[in-house]
């Protein structure tokens, strides 16, 4: 039983192109994210939800926009893939967002590689 | 400063070595600290929480100090599948949520 998934685990595109990764946890929690890790292997925030609601919306572009249907999902959709867009993107969950000892449980990453 | 700094490595050691790794956090809101364990090419796990009082878990031991605002993690013993990248990890109160902030992680090798 995979905690959390996402799909695809490799996507290979176009500058120009529009994509989607999709994110889906089976572990009952309130909390998703995506983080974007690129080549100096720098995990950084980009998104938190808090079932279904938006709650850290980091210094990402406006290309990049966040879809919760549900709190078992969290899906990211991206606008007019560029070069610099090119990394592992991971999806994560936790219980709450913080405050307490919370352990976040990571999705298998979607290597993302814009030409 | 980033607000969570650790030594890039590599720290390259040979089996049966002990080693220990440090990390800095710039923001005295802390609330609650881990090391995750993040192999090549796959996702980070977590290794352990650390508590104020300092845990341990087999050969690994993390300790927690408030008052200067760092982290460690002491290895001992080290075994070859302990070869991998170290992330400190801090979650605490910043700019009206709890985030959880991530160091670069320190790469450890550990050799035959």
């Amino acid at each position: 039983d995979t905690a959390v998934s996402q799909t695809p685990k490799y996507l290979v595109t176009q500058m120009g192109n529009d994509k989607s990764i999709k994110c889906e946890q089976n572990l009952g929690h309130d909390t998703m994210y995506w983080y974007k890790q690129d080549s100096k292997k720098f995990l950084k925030i980009m998104f938190s939800y808090n079932n279904k609601e938006l709650i850290i919306n980091e210094t990402v572009p406006n290309r990049f926009s966040p879809k919760s249907p549900d709190k078992a999902h969290l899906n990211l959709h991206i606008n007019s893939l560029e070069l610099g867009d090119s990394a592992v993107y991971f999806c994560a969950s936790s219980q709450k967002g913080g405050g307490t000892y919370n352990e976040q449980f990571f999705g298998p990453g979607t290597r993302l590689t814009v030409l | 400063r980033k607000e969570v700094e650790q030594d890039p490595g590599p720290f390259n050691v040979p089996e049966g070595a002990t080693v220990a790794f440090n990390c800095t956090y710039s923001n005295s809101a802390s609330q609650s600290f881990f090391w995750y364990r993040q192999d090549c090419r796959k996702e980070p796990k977590l290794l352990m929480s650390v508590y104020s009082s300092g845990n341990e878990d087999g050969r690994f031991t993390a300790q927690l100090n408030r008052a200067s605002q760092y982290i460690s993690l002491l290895i001992r013993d080290s075994k070859l599948s302990d070869s991998a990248t170290y992330l400190c990890v801090v979650n605490g109160w910043a700019s009206g949520t709890y985030k959880y902030i991530f160091g670069t992680g320190t790469r450890l090798k550990v050799l035959a």
